[in-house]
């Protein structure tokens, strides 16, 4: 049991290039989540999806895309990277439903982007 | 809006000496959760607690424990005889829909041997 994993790690990008990072959960969850960390900031919300096939818009969501073709993957995609999009990225994924149980975060990726 | 307030950017102590990190969180619901996560350097998140809005007990755990009270909407974290391995930063964050979580800012806190 893997718990939350994300791909890769660390990343070095340059302006304008684009990339994929890659969140998966083998604890059958419904609901994943992308986060980005700054400093000062917390952590902010990107994009969310309560379950296979469907997504929604965080408080961050400009400059990134999502897709949850399959129940245990979440997929952050960067078509245009730019300098601000530079953080660390946290993947994330809970059971569902109305309650409040623990979220499960993965190790985070960073982000350099040049 | 949901908000959570971490007003303590930093905190330094020493070895053994007591510490309180503030939480101070705005919501309209009724019935709402309370969370909070340490991230040691290595960067990981992780769980310490949740809380919702129906208990206000005191919780204590070790050395940690968490004062809720939801008159002044805050729920505070405190470590007793502080080890150099509670250095970290610490979030407190607040539920939303479909179990988002609203983060504060975080307190780093540094404890000197």
């Amino acid at each position: 049991n893997a718990g939350v994993t994300q791909t890769p790690k660390f990343r070095v990008l340059k302006t304008g290039q684009s990339m994929t990072l890659l969140c998966a959960q083998d604890m059958n969850h419904e609901y994943m989540y992308w986060y980005r960390q700054d400093p000062g900031m917390g952590l902010r919300l990107i994009h969310y999806s309560v379950g296979e096939g469907t997504t929604a818009k965080g408080e961050v969501p400009d400059g990134y895309n999502v897709s949850r073709l399959k129940k245990q993957n979440f997929l952050l995609g960067l078509e245009s990277a730019a300098p601000s999009q530079t953080s660390v990225y946290f993947c994330a994924s809970v059971r569902g439903g109305r309650g409040a149980d623990t979220q499960y975060f993965g190790p985070g990726t960073r982000l350099t982007v040049l | 809006a949901q908000k959570v307030t971490q007003a303590q950017t930093e905190i330094s102590v020493v070895e053994k000496e007591d510490v309180t990190l503030d939480c101070v969180y705005e919501t309209r619901d009724t019935t709402y959760y309370l969370f909070w996560y340490k991230q040691p350097p290595s960067g990981e998140l992780v769980f310490l607690i949740r809380r919702n809005s129906f208990d206000e007990q005191n919780e204590i755990s070790g050395r940690y424990s968490w004062n809720f009270q939801k008159s002044t909407s805050s729920f505070n974290f405190t470590i007793t005889a502080s080890q150099v391995v509670d250095s970290a930063v610490y979030f407190c964050a607040l539920r939303g829909g479909f179990q988002k979580l609203v983060f504060g800012t975080g307190t780093r806190l540094l404890v000197s041997p």
